[in-house]
């Protein structure tokens, strides 16, 4: 079935430490995830993303893991800060004869100064 | 410069009412998403048009009706507004129909409540 979902709704960090937050989705058809964050008051932001052929990704401070084994994806913040403060979201591209983005159901990532 | 921009961002009214909430886009994207955000900030889409052409229809009560008179603008009017319609809801837009590398941008959102 389509069904991106997360395992902890919320995590507490201490400023500095790093963060990993974890996604698991359900359709291995899907061949492109996407992280967003979403501010309060704000739309989801783009943050990163990986295909299916790559099971890492590296930003600024932000790296994205993939394991289709286990079809598994996680987040990590390094020396997360307090504006690292928001929900993210794991997202997956369906292929629906054009792609639809499906959401899971977020993350509220506390940063504690 | 706002690249998606909705209108309004508050909307309070009583129940049975009809409202509208208008989206723009300056991207010059070619598809564009309506997506609802409950209380428990759980996002769904609802529809998405692509270059005017409806594409995505998900499970939507047909009391939800799209209209996109250009490719840069999608409006959202709600007929007979139930309490349950009370949300949060996102415009988005995208560069390319089609594609699995497929980036949303998203609007801030207008916050429905239905008295």
């Amino acid at each position: 079935g389509e069904s991106v979902g997360l395992h902890l709704p919320t995590l507490s960090v201490q400023e500095g430490d790093n963060s990993i937050i974890n996604c698991a989705y359900s359709n291995s058809a899907s061949d492109y995830f996407i992280w967003y964050k979403q501010e309060s008051g704000k739309g989801p932001q783009f943050i990163i993303d990986i295909r299916s052929n790559m099971d890492k990704r590296q930003g600024q401070r932000v790296t994205v893991l993939l394991n289709k084994t286990v079809k598994h994806l996680s987040l990590q913040i390094a020396a997360t800060q307090p504006g690292d403060s928001a929900v993210y979201f794991c997202a997956e591209n369906i292929n629906t004869g054009g792609f639809k983005t499906i959401f899971g159901a977020g993350t509220r990532l506390f940063v504690k100064a | 410069d706002t690249a998606v921009s909705q209108t309004p961002k508050y909307l309070v009214t009583q129940m049975g009412n009809d409202k509208s909430i208008k989206c723009e886009q300056n991207l010059g994207h070619d598809t564009m998403y309506w997506y609802k955000q409950d209380s428990k900030k759980f996002l769904k889409i609802m529809f998405s048009y692509n270059n005017k052409e409806l594409i995505i229809n998900e499970t939507v009560p047909n009391r939800f009706s799209p209209k996109s008179p250009d490719k840069a603008h999608l409006n959202l009017h709600i007929n007979s507004l139930e309490l349950g319609d009370s949300a949060v809801y996102f415009c988005a837009s995208s560069p390319l129909w089609g594609s699995g590398a497929n980036v949303l941008t998203f609007g801030a959102g207008s916050r429905l409540t239905v008295l």
